[in-house]
């Protein structure tokens, strides 16, 4: 049972357009969501996140979208860059034990044409 | 810079013949946990560190054991490696505050022979 998918495994977004990364999750006890990058050969890097109780964050050219009734997120990055091209993995949290417990989505592999 | 570092960033072992992997950290964080990534997947969490207390989750395999030696260390043993362990492991930390990211190492990448 997935909890966090990403459905689309790749986008190619051509330079200076926008990219929107979409995650659908099914576990309303989440109530920490975040997006992380990876580059091949290193650890995934945090990039945004958003609690439950807002439905906006923003940060530079990287806006993540809640939409709690759907159990919906989106991350929107304008303009993109060729730099941005990279897998991008989101993750829905629940305190469980003291603990931050992340359920990671399958990734999407982002590609920024020229 | 305050950093989560894993070594060795390849490891190489038999089928059968344990294995450590360890992870150390800077970032005095109270939490740590250990994550398998297969290959287009999702990272799964195996365990976690609150402090000393070890949290085994459900599904976790009884081949995969960890230590906590001190708050900057963690290992992750695996007693008796198959082929199916073939993964990349990623280590990471966070605080007690719930809204708070978790800081990756940049893993290690286990290829049973």
């Amino acid at each position: 049972d997935q909890q966090v998918k990403q459905n689309s495994p790749s986008l190619s977004v051509q330079e200076g357009r926008i990219s929107i990364l979409n995650c659908d999750y099914t576990n309303s006890m989440f109530d920490y969501f975040l997006w992380y990058k990876k580059y091949p050969a290193e650890g995934p890097t945090f990039l945004i996140s958003i609690s439950s109780i807002k439905d906006k964050n923003e940060d530079g050219r990287f806006t993540v979208f809640l939409n709690k009734s759907a159990k919906h997120l989106s991350l929107h990055i304008v303009p993109s860059q060729p730099g941005d091209s990279a897998v991008y993995f989101c993750a829905a949290s629940a305190r469980i034990q003291g603990a931050q417990k992340l359920v990671f989505g399958q990734g999407t592999r982002l590609t920024i044409n020229p | 810079d305050a950093m989560v570092i894993q070594n060795p960033r390849y490891q190489v072992t038999q089928f059968g013949k344990p294995v450590t992997l360890s992870c150390s950290q800077t970032l005095n964080h109270n939490v740590m946990y250990w994550y398998q990534q297969k290959s287009s997947q999702a990272p799964k969490l195996l365990f976690h560190y609150y402090d000393k207390d070890f949290n085994n989750e459900a599904d976790t395999p009884d081949n995969f054991q960890s230590r906590r030696p001190n708050t900057s260390f963690c290992f992750l043993d695996i007693r008796s490696p198959g082929l199916g362990d073939a993964a990349m492991y990623l280590c990471a930390t966070s605080t007690l505050d719930g809204y708070q990211p978790q800081h990756f190492g940049d893993g290690t990448r286990l290829s049973i022979l």
